[in-house]
């Protein structure tokens, strides 16, 4: 009921390409979808987070995809670069407020290398 | 802004010895989370503080135990330490709604 599935495990694309990651959850109860990266030796940084009254954010070259009904999310890496690689999480969260906390429940992560 | 710090970054210990682990949040912040991050397990939950209250607990042994103090500043311990402890250990913080910002990590290693 927690868990968040990501696919795939890892990615490999062109520079120039277009990255996708795919997420889906089970627990209607989340309502806040963020996508960390990560590098080797630092910890996650917020890429870009959407809410479920929204079906497409767009930061920059980064858009998430949110499909409430199939409880599927994704994130789309235009132009992708070289300096893109790396692990990137998807994450769920439940009940924003105060009194119920910031618990993310972490998909197992995609390893992405963009080669030059 | 100064972001979220941890201390130390690396620690070896042996098996049955106890470690505490240190996070500073972002000024202002007044929830801590705390993250087990393992090649096997991935990102997983150990439990948040706010307000100097254990908010939330993730399903890790009692074992793993933190606390936080009136300044926001948070500890983690983990007693009688197994091999399987080895893992980055992440604190994140918060304003205690929305966006978390995580710390670079504590590596431990357990022989």
């Amino acid at each position: 009921q927690q868990q968040v599935k990501q696919s795939p495990q890892s990615l490999i694309v062109q520079k120039g390409g277009i990255s996708i990651i795919n997420c889906a959850y089970e627990n209607t109860a989340f309502d806040y979808f963020p996508w960390y990266q990560q590098f080797p030796g630092k910890g996650p940084a917020l890429l870009i987070a959407i809410r479920p009254d929204v079906s497409e954010k767009k930061e920059g070259r980064f858009t998430i995809s949110f499909n409430k009904s199939a409880k599927q999310f994704s994130l789309h890496i235009m132009d992708s670069q070289p300096g893109d690689s790396a692990t990137y999480f998807c994450a769920a969260s439940e009940g924003m407020g105060e009194t119920s906390g910031s618990r993310l429940t972490f998909g197992e992560g995609t390893q992405l290398t963009v080669n030059p | 802004k100064a972001g979220v710090t941890q201390t130390p970054r690396y620690l070896i210990k042996t098996r049955g010895q106890q470690v505490t682990l240190s996070c500073s949040p972002i000024s202002g912040h007044r929830s801590v989370s705390w993250y087990q991050q393992t090649p096997g397990q991935g990102l997983q939950f150990l439990f948040e503080y706010f307000s100097e209250t254990q908010r939330n607990k993730g399903n890790f042994p009692g074992r793993f135990s933190g606390r936080q103090f009136s300044n926001s500043r948070s500890e983690m311990n983990v007693s009688t330490l197994e091999l399987g402890d080895s893992a980055l250990y992440l604190c994140a913080s918060s304003l205690g709604v929305g966006t978390q910002y995580f710390g670079p990590g504590t590596r431990l290693t357990v022989l």
